[in-house]
């Protein structure tokens, strides 16, 4: 079976822009969550969807928001990014919302 | 709020010795525990759980670890290090509440290990 998949693997954008992150769980899970992590720490909590509902929202501003899809794939969306925002994000997947999670790749993000 | 503390930065190892990664956790509730690694430029590989039962718990290439709730310790553990078990490694905490709802996956900082040939 085919893992986590995340696009695109590297980006590129500029302070004030917005950039969408996409990811396909493995087949049959249902839960998606989205993780930042900065060079020199552990991934940090922002989304985690069950079932296409929130399940909970980690400490990030409004710019960030995301979305699943019937399909159970999903969308982290970030507007008006800012430096810090430079990160890697990862999108990890689960068949419920509590158990081990099973991580992708990661799409590294970098703000200038 | 549930945390994780991984105590050291990096540890190093002779391979062939036994390796020990410290983990210590605080939750309100109960604690579900899971380890990963990380490879560089690469996403995280879960290795183990902790949900219920058994205090020391096996999981992928070797590693085990044992859940101390005395302590609130999950150390990882594997009896003979491998220069390929170099890697960053992320200890990670859900405080189980039962009914209250269910709480975010949360990481320790992580520690880096380092096998000497």
């Amino acid at each position: 079976d085919a893992g986590v998949t995340q696009s695109p693997t590297h980006l590129i954008k500029t302070r004030g822009q917005h950039v969408t992150l996409r990811c396909s769980p493995i087949s049959g899970h249902k839960s998606v969550s989205w993780y930042q992590q900065v060079l020199g720490q552990g991934p940090q909590f922002i989304f985690q969807y069950y079932e296409k509902e929130e399940r909970g929202r980690g400490n990030f501003p409004d710019r960030f928001s995301a979305r699943q899809f019937p399909n159970y794939s999903s969308e982290l969306n970030v507007n008006a990014l800012l430096l810090g925002d430079s990160a890697l994000y990862l999108c990890a997947s689960s068949p419920t919302d509590i158990y081990e999670q099973y991580f992708g790749p990661g799409t590294r993000l970098t703000v200038t | 709020a549930q945390s994780v503390a991984q105590p050291e930065d990096q540890v190093n190892v002779a391979e062939g010795n036994p390796l020990t990664v410290k983990c210590t956790y605080s939750v309100s509730g109960n604690p579900y525990l899971f380890w990963y690694v990380q490879y560089p430029n690469r996403g995280l590989q879960f290795l183990l759980k902790y949900i219920t039962g058994d205090n020391l718990v096996k999981g992928s290439y070797g590693f085990e670890a044992e859940f101390n709730k005395s302590q609130t310790s999950f150390h990882l553990k594997k009896p003979s290090a491998l220069v390929s078990d170099s890697a960053l490694y992320f200890c990670a905490v859900r405080d189980i509440k039962g009914n209250s709802g269910n709480t975010p996956l949360v990481f320790g900082k992580g520690t880096r290990l380092s096998v000497i040939a």
